[in-house]
């Protein structure tokens, strides 16, 4: 059975510094997606990787996909204040339609 | 626009009453879930369904109905409301697999709360 380990829970960061978060799985998964939530609010979508090697970039942010390792990070460049949110990583079994999430990482960028 | 739509936005329900949250989507998506999200625990999926007619179970799926006879609708229903039940649910579609961007929708959630 899948599941999905985020690490850190929580992030302070600074403005302007660079940041990684850790998304570990633990069976082979087919592909792996990045969410992003503020509070009170739905998902977004931010990244879709489906394929080992896959790197995707929005703005301050990059993700990138290991299956051999079975890791996905999301790395956050020069942080700031509005990147403040939850992110969560949700990885889905191969073959499989189900969707297992991380717990979530709570990203909060100080000025 | 492409769009999920979840209903009610809130409901507060006494224990044993039961109730059906609504879930509908405007993209075709064959595709569709049911979360519930609660503090610390992340998103645990309830129920899904690939396409009409056809449902299957998650990983938290006791208490919980569903039914999907249109593409567009994914109704989840409380069979008898209890406290820890009391969660945000999250409605979400999206094409099956190799038929589109495999990016997931996310409906605006229903917080319900369970006295």
């Amino acid at each position: 059975e899948l599941k999905v380990e985020q690490n850190p829970l929580f992030l302070s960061m600074q403005e302007g510094k660079n940041y990684t978060i850790y998304c570990n799985y633990s069976t082979t998964s087919d592909r792996l997606y990045w969410y992003r939530q503020d509070p009170g609010k739905s998902l977004e979508s931010l990244f879709v990787l489906l394929s080992n090697g896959a790197v995707k970039q929005e703005g301050r942010l990059m993700a990138s996909l290991d299956t051999k390792a079975r890791l996905s990070t999301l790395h956050i460049t020069a942080a700031v204040h509005d990147l403040s949110a939850t992110y969560f990583c949700a990885g889905a079994q191969g073959g499989s339609e189900k969707l297992v999430f991380g717990k979530g990482t709570k990203l909060t960028v100080n000025p | 626009n492409a769009d999920v739509t979840q209903t009610p936005k809130f409901q507060v329900l006494k224990t044993g009453q039961s109730m059906t949250l609504q879930c509908a989507q405007d993209m075709n998506h064959e595709y569709m879930s049911w979360y519930r999200q609660d503090p610390g625990m992340g998103l645990r999926l309830i129920h899904y369904s690939v396409g009409a007619g056809i449902t299957d179970q998650g990983e938290v799926p006791n208490g919980y109905n569903v039914s999907r006879s249109t593409t567009e609708d994914f109704p989840l229903r409380l069979l008898s409301a209890a406290p820890s039940q009391t969660s945000v649910y999250f409605c979400a579609s999206r094409p099956v697999l190799g038929q589109g961007t495999d990016t997931q929708y996310f409906g605006p959630g229903t917080r319900l709360t369970v006295l």
